[in-house]
């Protein structure tokens, strides 16, 4: 079974600041793991995805994420915040050998960015 | 980048009736769509995943006579709730992966989503 958790519900920050939204996960094997952001009454947006290589992956909007094997954490992060990037948040996990290539996401964690 | 339409964008119909809600790729192939379940304020619950030409794989608990899903082509898939009751209220959002040279890409890219109400 896979799983991911997104610990808060709710990340405040004032614009201008870093920000990080928490996400860990639990898969059998190596894992895909996503970000994807949504807006009010809209579907996911994605932002970015870890496969293999680099542990830091760089995605859109300015946003990114390090993937930790030992801390199974994907969390994703950007160093100046904008009060347009105030939305859903969403990490996802697929193991790598799922062969129903479905992914699992987490509870989701809203971002309120505050000028 | 890839995109994914739904369509209708909102619907509100009369308990018992049934809605018929597309998923279109608009300018890639997805041999594998999934569709998805979101309550207000919750994360999106997979119902059942379909491919091109066979029949849909659905999650436990969702019933495959309520919810036709028909994949009949590699650019749309059709999600019908049948005798919809209040309880269909949702909003539902498809996805799809794309295939790139033969090979399933890893990313889903999501349609923008379809507010069901029914009254």
């Amino acid at each position: 079974a896979q799983s991911v958790a997104q610990p808060e519900d709710q990340v405040n920050v004032a614009e201008g600041n870093p920000l990080t939204v928490k996400c860990t996960y639990s898969v059998s094997g190596n894992p895909y793991l996503f970000w994807y952001v949504q807006y009010p009454n809209r579907g996911l947006q994605f932002l970015l995805k870890y496969i293999t290589g680099d542990n830091l992956v760089k995605g859109s909007y300015g946003f990114e994420a390090e993937f930790n094997k030992s801390q199974t954490s994907f969390h994703l992060k950007k160093p100046s915040a904008l009060v347009s990037d105030s939305a859903l948040y969403f990490c996802a996990v697929r193991a790598k050998f799922n062969a129903g290539n479905m992914l699992t996401f987490g509870g989701g964690t809203r971002l309120m960015v505050k000028p | 980048g890839a995109v994914v339409s739904q369509h209708p964008s909102w619907v509100i119909c009369k308990s018992g009736t049934s809605v018929k809600i597309e998923c279109r790729s608009l300018d890639f192939q997805a041999t594998t769509m999934f569709w998805y379940r979101q309550f207000p304020k919750q994360s999106l619950m997979l119902m059942a995943t379909s491919n091109e030409g066979s029949k849909a794989t659905y999650e436990q608990g969702v019933e495959k006579d309520k919810f036709l899903i028909n994949h009949a082509s590699l650019t749309l898939s059709t999600l019908t709730v049948t005798s919809a009751h209040p309880e269909d209220s949702s909003f539902y959002i498809c996805s799809a992966r794309a295939t790139h040279r033969g090979e399933l890409r890893y990313e889903q890219y999501f349609g923008p989503g379809t507010r069901l109400t029914v009254t």
